[in-house]
């Protein structure tokens, strides 16, 4: 089956450096790949949409100037947390969709990262 | 914009009993609905989506679009289901950017 995998798990950083989270398809080719941040116990808020070679599409009230996202080929997108504070603390995760047509596309989700900054 | 609204945080349940997860949306067009499940210390899964109209694990979701709901159904919990449940919306396919609802905690009991 589809696999999506996310690099680091969890991470701990000072407040104020940058944080890069990896979100790999590792046995398909996503055309568009998402992020999302949970907080605790509650729901996933979907963050900005990302496709392969172009800008990313951020949701109303995501900073893109803190959250860079790079889609730089069809298997890996990153997450860039800059100049990290407590308040980005959270669960990070991405999914990733093959663009399969026929109303059969479906989103793999990776398995999340921790942050936490200090 | 479209919304999505699970009333339960949490339901519990006896072994054996059935199950109804609530969920109710908001959109003017016409959205796909999905459930997701997410089982303790695992990524979240894709339970069904209400086009293909099949029974996974022995769960059933009818898209009603009178009544804006897809509530999650199945006739006889097991302990394995115990998990958290996400109603999900798309406009356009799978593909596109979901929203969630808040999530159900099943907690079947035995």
């Amino acid at each position: 089956g589809a696999v999506v995998s996310q690099h680091p798990s969890w991470v701990i950083c000072k407040s104020g450096t940058s944080v890069k989270i990896e979100c790999r398809s590792l046995d398909f080719q996503a055309t568009t790949m998402f992020w999302y941040r949970q907080f605790p116990k509650q729901s996933l808020m979907l963050m900005a949409t990302s496709n392969e070679g172009s800008k990313a599409t951020y949701e109303q009230g995501v900073e893109k100037d803190k959250f860079l996202i790079n889609h730089a080929s069809l298997t890996l997108s990153t997450l860039t947390v800059t100049s990290a504070h407590p308040e980005d603390s959270s669960f990070y995760i991405c999914s990733a969709a093959s663009g399969r047509a026929g109303g059969t596309d479906t989103q793999y989700f990776g398995p999340g990262t921790r942050l936490t900054v200090l | 914009a479209q919304r999505v609204t699970q009333p339960e945080k949490l339901l519990s349940v006896f072994k054996g009993a059935p199950v109804e997860l609530k969920c109710n949306y908001s959109y003017s067009g016409s959205p796909e609905l999905f459930w997701y499940v997410q089982y303790s210390r695992q990524r979240l899964q894709l339970l069904l989506r209400h086009i293909s109209r099949e029974s996974i694990k022995g769960f059933t979701a009818d898209l009603n679009k009178g009544e804006t709901s897809f509530h999650l159904k199945k006739p006889f919990a097991q302990e394995e289901d115990s998990a958290m449940y996400y109603c999900a919306l798309s406009v356009g396919g799978g593909g596109n950017k979901l929203t969630f609802g808040t999530g159900t905690q099943l907690k079947v009991e035995l």
